[in-house]
């Protein structure tokens, strides 16, 4: 069966440190990868989609990244980290099989402080 | 692109009491369409999920939804509720692109449970 795996579970950062979470996936080939940030009491925000190796589509313009090294794995990050990047950041998986449904991770918490 | 509105931000209800949570979407082709539930600090697990056919589905931990064309509307029910059901509920609906499947949620729905 398949499985995620995302990490760390909670972060503590001060502002303009380095962030990196990271989401691996088991069990499947070829997924496609999603980060969803969820700010406080809001709904979940699409950061990034990945299809395939190396192969990052960007939803919004800040100054987070994604990258994609290896099939099954999906790593956010971030050079210098705002106190607006706060938040609980959820990576996903689905099958790239046409509809499909979207899998979480259990959640990473960032406070940047 | 596809959209998905929850009219309600926040409901209470009585344990025992049956519940409606509202779905609204806009999407130009047949959607798939989804509920997640989200407990406090945790990640979205999937309760049910339409993708064709019979336009009223059934879901985990009792719960069910009806898909309705003609109002664009996915909303989610269930005639019981339980005191493990508060939490928050997440309406998506999923759009294949060139580049994979693309899923848009609502703003969710927080749900309180009375004793």
């Amino acid at each position: 069966s398949q499985t995620i795996h995302q990490w760390p579970a909670t972060l503590v950062q001060p502002v303009g440190s380095p962030l990196s979470l990271e989401c691996t996936v088991e069990g499947t080939s070829n997924p496609n990868l999603y980060w969803y940030r969820q700010a406080a009491g809001r709904g979940l925000q699409l950061l990034f989609y990945s299809v395939g190796i190396g192969q990052i589509s960007s939803e919004v313009p800040q100054n987070l990244s994604a990258s994609r090294p290896q099939d099954r794995q999906f790593i956010l990050s971030s050079k210098k980290l705002l106190l607006s990047d706060s938040g609980f950041y959820l990576c996903a998986w689905s099958d790239y099989s046409g509809a499909n449904v979207l899998t979480f991770g259990a959640g990473s918490r960032l406070t940047v402080l | 692109a596809q959209s998905v509105t929850q009219p309600d931000i926040h409901i209470t209800v009585s344990e025992g009491a049956s519940l409606e949570l509202r779905c609204n979407y806009s999407y130009g082709a047949t959607p798939y369409l989804f509920w997640y539930v989200q407990s406090p600090g945790q990640g979205l697990q999937l309760l049910l999920k339409y993708f064709s056919g019979d336009t009223l589905v059934q879901g985990i931990k009792g719960f069910e939804a009806e898909f309705k064309r003609s109002q664009s509307s996915f909303n989610l029910r269930k005639p019981s509720v339980h005191w493990s059901d508060a939490a928050e509920y997440f309406c998506a609906v999923g759009a294949v692109d060139n580049y994979g499947q693309n899923f848009v949620f609502g703003p969710g729905t927080r749900l309180s449970v009375l004793p």
